[in-house]
């Protein structure tokens, strides 16, 4: 199994809203990563999990909660979100973390489409 | 701030022809990737090449790594019409985050 799979694949949700998006890969990867997507735009990093430890957290505002349950599992939790959030929301593993030698080709998952009104 | 910075920003070509993408960086790295991503959708990893090796192929495609210009290149032979994507190149900054560049949109023409 090499896929990485993430739900909902979309997601309209108000500003006052609580939702979560989910992502899950059974690779046996140990490393898991979140990343924002906006139209036309390059992905951008948001957070890393590595051995299910928060090992990189790029300013992302307390309004995107990420969670790791498990090696398996990772969430990202949504409140208060603002329409400016609205992008594509992507999840990847890779074999290992990243750095230095280590080859850690991501797999990516298809994205769930957020829409904040 | 973006490593990598694709040239062109978008290429349209005839199908059967070769498209070349040219991606440059600003940092020391340990390896470069290439992604393919289908509008709207998940990012595929296609080709990485480490910054001791200077050329590598994978099918049709072709990768070129020039640490001292701190450049690689992305070419595609015999284009086909499934080839129509963004792709974008990935570095390992020193802190080791892979950072990706803004893109290069193919349109593969009919």
């Amino acid at each position: 199994d090499t896929e990485v799979t993430q739900t909902p694949k979309h997601l309209v949700m108000g500003m006052t809203n609580k939702k979560s998006l989910k992502c899950e890969q059974h690779m046996g990867h140990r490393a898991m990563y979140w990343y924002k997507q906006k139209a036309k735009k390059p992905p951008e990093l948001m957070f890393v999990y590595s051995y299910e430890k928060l090992s990189i957290n790029e300013s992302v505002p307390s309004r995107f909660s990420p969670e790791c349950p498990n090696s398996s599992l990772l969430n990202l939790h949504l409140h208060a979100l603002q329409p400016e959030d609205s992008a594509l929301y992507l999840c990847a593993s890779s074999l290992t973390p990243m750095g230095g030698e280590r080859y850690y080709e991501q797999y990516f998952g298809p994205g769930t489409r957020l829409t904040v009104t | 701030s973006q490593q990598g910075e694709e040239d062109p920003q978008a290429l349209s070509i005839q199908e059967g022809e070769n498209a070349t993408m040219n991606c440059s960086y600003k940092t020391s790295i340990n390896n470069l990737q290439w992604y393919r991503q289908n509008s709207g959708r998940g990012l595929v990893h296609l080709i990485l090449i480490r910054s001791n090796e200077r050329e590598k192929h994978s099918g049709r495609l072709r990768v070129t790594l020039d640490t001292s210009k701190k450049s690689s290149s992305l070419l595609i032979t015999a284009s086909r019409a499934a080839d129509t994507a963004s792709y974008f190149c990935a570095t390992d900054a020193l802190d080791d985050k892979i950072i990706f560049g803004k893109g290069t949109r193919l349109h593969i023409l009919p």
